[in-house]
């Protein structure tokens, strides 16, 4: 049972390239959320998908987009990268929408954007 | 919105010393509060939590009581280790289960 595995752990980006960050868990979770943590922030949700077959836009959704491809799995895509979205990328998962869930979170992908 | 507001670090401490990390809140309605805790490279995982006013979350010796007239959440633990040394972060939930975080606070235990 490995949890929520995310890929790469680590990339470089020159600004205006393209990538995508692949998360996907094991636990049979309705919900998944996607994160970034810059210093002295904490982190802010980016996007994150209810159910599968939904996705719906966080705190700081701009210059990303994401795909529910199914229960398992949850993509984070930058389509163009700037240095602005140099951070710590974190997905996470919780069992439904309740506010009473833990969300377990992925080991991160720590981006740079040159 | 919602909002979540926790002591800056970095908190230095010996080892067995008591360690307190204040929370407060702002928030509609009566959200659930969580603290988790980020050891060096590695994820977030879940410390504790408590989903409504008065109850107290525990675990590996550290506790928080959901303060709904103070709007607070504050992490305490009687005798630190080397061990404990890592991130902690204060959330809440709201719409959703979406989760806000404070800002972190990083500790440092030194034997």
């Amino acid at each position: 049972n490995a949890g929520v595995t995310q890929t790469p752990k680590f990339q470089v980006l020159k600004t205006g390239q393209s990538m995508t960050l692949q998360c996907a868990q094991d636990m049979n979770h309705n919900s998944m959320y996607w994160y970034r943590q810059d210093p002295g922030m904490g982190l802010r949700l980016i996007y994150y998908s209810a159910s599968e077959g939904t996705t719906d836009k966080g705190e700081v959704p701009n210059g990303y987009n994401v795909s529910r491809l199914n229960k398992r799995e949850f993509s984070l895509r930058l389509e163009s990268a700037a240095p602005s979205q140099t951070s710590v990328y974190f997905c996470a998962s919780s069992p439904g929408g309740q506010g009473t869930d833990t969300q377990y979170f992925g080991p991160g992908t720590r981006l740079t954007v040159l | 919105g919602n909002s979540v507001t926790q002591m800056e670090g970095p908190v230095t401490l010996s080892e067995e010393a008591f360690l307190t990390i204040n929370c407060t809140y702002t928030a509609t309605g009566y959200p659930s509060l969580f603290w988790y805790v980020q050891y060096p490279g590695e994820g977030l995982q879940l410390l504790l939590k408590a989903t409504k006013a008065d109850d107290k979350g525990s675990n590996k010796g550290f506790e928080a009581t959901y303060r709904k007239e103070t709007t607070s959440f504050h992490l305490e633990k009687g005798s630190v280790q080397v061990s404990d040394s890592a991130v902690y972060f204060c959330a809440l939930t709201g719409a959703g289960n979406k989760l806000t975080f404070g800002g972190g606070t990083r500790v440092l235990v030194k034997p």
